[in-house]
């Protein structure tokens, strides 16, 4: 069984500029999570991804945005970059049925803007 | 808006020593989970509690969910140095699947 993988592992960008994180999901799992964890802090709810929709998203604008695949991986796109974006992005997958939130998380693609 | 406390924030304790971590809210949780994060990685899945009142035994660690549904608690036995880490409550409030509200985490050093 594959795990969550995401890539890339690291990145530098500047301010203004846009970037584009991948995910591949569990096998098996159709639902796909983001999160962002600043330095310090608990992982925070972007938004999910199920059957290539959004199904939820959390207090983020409009220039974090996603896709969903019909191989159930994903991406996360943030455009006009800011320096407070500079986070631990994750991706996190859970199976179809399992209603009580569990999720299995990727390493992460740690984000530093100048 | 909800809200996850966690204490203590940082924890620094010595190899053998017994230790307990809380996690509380003002909201019901319609399930809870406690992950484990290392650093570079991502979090790892340790337990999901759902029911008011249970408790459930890992090896060394012990976890409680509270009667109320609010609140709950990680205990750990004779700690050693490997359970060093970020250990990470989330609760899911019955929104979608896959968001939950993460506390700020306990950073964990047992020191050998």
């Amino acid at each position: 069984e594959t795990g969550v993988t995401q890539s890339p592992t690291h990145l530098i960008k500047t301010r203004g500029q846009q970037v584009t994180l991948r995910c591949s999901s569990q096998s098996g799992h159709n639902t796909v999570s983001w999160y962002q964890q600043a330095l310090g802090q608990g992982p925070q709810f972007i938004f999910q991804y199920y059957r290539e929709e959004e199904n939820g998203r959390g207090n983020f604008p409009p220039r974090f945005s996603g896709l969903q695949f019909p191989n159930y991986s994903s991406e996360l796109n943030v455009n006009a970059l800011e320096l407070d974006d500079s986070a631990l992005y994750l991706c996190a997958s859970s199976s179809p049925g399992r209603h009580t939130g569990e999720l299995f998380f990727g390493e992460g693609s740690r984000l530093t803007v100048l | 808006t909800q809200l996850l406390e966690q204490s203590p924030q940082f924890l620094s304790i010595q190899e053998g020593e017994n230790l307990t971590v809380y996690c509380n809210s003002s909201s019901v949780f319609s399930s809870l989970q406690w992950y484990r994060q290392e650093p570079g990685e991502g979090p790892v899945l340790l337990v999901t509690v759902v029911t008011g009142g249970e408790v459930k035994k890992l090896k060394r660690l012990t976890f409680q969910f509270g009667d109320a549904r609010k609140d709950s608690s990680l205990h750990i036995t004779a700690a050693q140095p490997g359970d060093t880490g970020l250990y990470l409550c989330a609760g899911n409030y019955g929104g979608s699947q896959g968001n939950l509200i993460f506390g700020k985490g306990t950073k964990l050093s047992v020191k050998p």
